[in-house]
């Protein structure tokens, strides 16, 4: 699977808009990009995810990059409970043996 | 509906005794999935179920962690005995068709072994 490189920690002011950027250089062209967040004490949530397309939907946009090396995960207008820690994930969406493998992640803090 | 339901939230028990953590998957979802974070070393999955049938158990750390799914409703990941480096939260979590489809996790358990 694709490596993903994220940075560990990131600010964002309340209502301004959060970007998230995420590296995945040896992205391979059947694998998805996937972003996960995990609010303090729950367990992580499904945001979006892409293959080469931006996407949209309530909760985020994802924009991917044409060479798909890199992509970007914005939060419109974040608020304080988007304080979470942010996952990008690299996957093979059709092949049954592969799972989710959680990286590091971003630690994204909004702040009044 | 009402996502995936873990039990018990919370548990502290001693070492050595056994513990029992169980996993109500979202209705319709045919896998099912356990994972374990703890600081040192994340998120990583243990173990997961198709149709209940146990898949890949690769992440399993040792024999004394054992999983079943009797049932498409029900799930169970026992420690025996356990030990105080099994101290986690443990997550279950459930999809829909194939297994890198969105995942929606339970609240986890938090177990803390003295």
């Amino acid at each position: 699977d694709a490596k993903t490189t994220q940075p560990p920690s990131m600010d964002c002011a309340e209502g301004r808009a959060a970007n998230l950027p995420c590296n995945h250089s040896t992205i391979s062209g059947n694998e998805y990009v996937y972003w996960y967040r995990q609010i303090h004490s729950q367990g992580p949530q499904y945001i979006i995810h892409g293959l080469k397309n931006n996407e949209t939907n309530e909760m985020a946009s994802l924009i991917i990059t044409e060479d798909r090396k890199s992509s970007t995960l914005i939060l419109p207008h974040a608020t304080l409970r988007d304080t979470a820690v942010y996952y990008c994930i690299v996957r093979v969406r059709d092949n049954a043996g592969n799972m989710l493998t959680f990286g590091g992640g971003t630690r994204l803090m909004v702040k009044p | 509906d009402a996502g995936v339901i873990q039990s018990p939230r919370h548990e502290v028990t001693e070492m050595g005794q056994e513990v029992t953590l169980r996993c109500k998957p979202i209705s319709g979802h045919d896998y099912l999935f356990w994972y374990r974070q703890t600081m040192m070393r994340g998120l990583e999955l243990l173990i997961y179920f198709n149709n209940n049938v146990p898949i890949d158990d690769s992440g399993m750390p040792e024999d004394r962690f054992s999983a079943k799914m009797p049932n498409a409703s029900f799930s169970t990941l026992k420690i025996q005995p356990s030990e105080p480096r099994d101290s986690a939260v443990y997550f279950c979590a459930s999809s829909f068709l194939r297994p890198t489809d969105t995942q929606y996790f339970g609240p986890g358990t938090r177990l803390t072994v003295l």
